[in-house]
């Protein structure tokens, strides 16, 4: 089974600044049909989680342009280039079929 | 709006039954792959089953399978959780998402708490 891991596991920061976490995969992630299936998703304190970004790199409608997400094969990065009060939470990595990164806490310093 | 909206849940003794329900409404439910996620309280998301739009595919994580049974009524636009002989450790707030494909969830329900105590 597919094990990700994220890093890292607890992530200060100052608004206005940039930040990224790390989403590295036991195995590839490339499907055999050559698209990867690795998604980001947001969840606030008492709401249900958001997607953020799927396959990789493509934003959800609504996102803001300040999120992004990069990589392939087995290493994976969002990033947010400038934080602002409203990104606090938690953020998952997750592929198919069913394996979620153990989360990253996302607070302001 | 496209949503979803959970029922069911509560507080239920070890070795007991509850049954979540989940009501969509605002897109092509009977085309959707659905899945349940969970979150034990202060823990991470969880994968736990997920079926498909004619209901005749189903899967299930290791440690409810034989115990839990996802379904749909696509008449009503609803999915289905029945967990059976629920432990302790099945505590968690239950959520039921669309999943358009390979696991990309977009649209999530509200979550449902569930409580195995005795």
């Amino acid at each position: 089974d597919v094990v990700l891991t994220q890093s890292p596991l607890s992530l200060p920061v100052t608004l206005g600044q940039p930040a990224s976490i790390s989403c590295s995969s036991s195995q590839s992630l490339v499907h055999n049909n050559g698209n990867t299936y690795l998604h980001w998703f947001h969840q606030r304190p008492g709401q249900s989680p958001r997607r953020l970004i799927y396959k990789v790199s493509n934003r959800d409608s609504g996102v803001p342009d300040r999120f992004s997400g990069s990589g392939s094969g087995t290493d994976f990065t969002l990033t947010i280039s400038r934080v602002e009060a409203e990104d606090i939470g938690i953020y998952y990595c997750m592929s198919w079929p069913s394996t979620f990164g153990q989360g990253t806490k996302v607070e302001i310093k | 709006d496209v949503q979803l909206v959970q029922s069911g849940g509560g507080v239920v003794q070890p070795g007991g039954s509850l049954r979540l329900s989940c009501t969509s409404s605002g897109f092509t439910f009977t085309s959707s792959w659905m899945d349940w996620v969970r979150q034990a309280p202060g823990k991470g998301l969880e994968w736990v089953a997920n079926i498909n739009p004619d209901g005749d595919d189903k899967y299930y994580m290791d440690s409810v399978r034989g115990r839990f049974i996802i379904s749909r009524d696509n008449a009503q636009n609803s999915l289905y959780l029945q967990m059976n002989n629920l432990r302790p450790e099945d505590t968690a707030v239950y959520y039921c998402a669309r999943n358009p494909e390979f696991s990309a969830f977009d649209i999530w329900g509200h979550g449902t708490l569930v409580t195995v105590s005795s």
